[in-house]
């Protein structure tokens, strides 16, 4: 079954302890990308990945690392989170260019204390 | 960057009228238009896209228009059943050099009142 798979779900953790929410594809996509949702803001870009080891920056990318070492796989790091990155995120994947269906995950929801 | 302007935030209709959701765009060289609808508590899924050679496309009861003159593009929604309650978000891709950045709207709550 074609799909993205992101973990963990459901996150509570404290300032400034570091964690990662993992993302992985199975299509043989290219294009992947991270997004943040927020009551009344919509989807805000994170950053997105073009190709392995190509990553660019989104909207919102400070506070986040991310890294494209292998094709089905975007992590998202959080190196010292803080209690303004409480949100609902969502990996997302499609071919290259992304000019047709882009496929999200089921969504991290994330709380930082 | 792109700035995607989404109206209106929410919209109530009764079951069987219209719905017409507006996006805005900023950036002339934005190509590529798709619309997501999002279930409560589910992941956005593609539902129709447009792309920037089209004015016009349609599938069923739902369409999507596009001025790109004036920057705007619309989803059309007609004799609106329950099940199409859920937020819409409008979306625009620029291609700027080897860059591919897709921008959404904030997203609309539509309620279809039986």
């Amino acid at each position: 079954e074609a799909q993205v798979t992101q973990n963990p779900r459901y996150l509570i953790t404290v300032t400034g302890k570091k964690l990662t929410v993992t993302c992985s594809q199975n299509m043989n996509h290219e294009y992947m990308s991270w997004y943040r949702q927020d009551p009344g803001l919509g989807l805000r870009q994170i950053y997105y990945s073009m190709n392995v080891e190509v990553t660019d920056k989104g909207d919102v990318p400070e506070g986040y690392k991310v890294s494209r070492k292998e094709k089905r796989n975007f992590p998202l790091i959080l190196e010292s989170p803080s209690p303004n990155q409480t949100s609902l995120y969502f990996c997302a994947s499609s071919f290259n260019p992304p000019t047709g269906e882009l496929f999200f995950g089921e969504g991290s929801r994330l709380t930082v204390l | 960057g792109e700035n995607v302007e989404q109206h209106p935030s929410t919209l109530s209709v009764q079951e069987g009228d219209s719905a017409v959701i507006k996006c805005t765009y900023s950036d002339s060289a934005s190509n590529y238009f798709p619309w997501y609808k999002q279930e409560l508590g589910k992941r956005p899924q593609l539902i129709i896209d447009i792309r920037s050679n089209v004015g016009e496309k349609k599938d069923q009861r739902i369409a999507v228009t596009l001025n790109k003159t004036a920057k705007h593009f619309s989803l059309h929604i007609t004799e609106t059943q329950p099940e199409d309650s859920a937020v819409y978000f409008c979306a625009a891709l620029i291609s700027s050099g080897s860059a591919r950045q897709l921008t959404f709207g904030s997203g609309t709550q539509l309620t279809v009142l039986p």
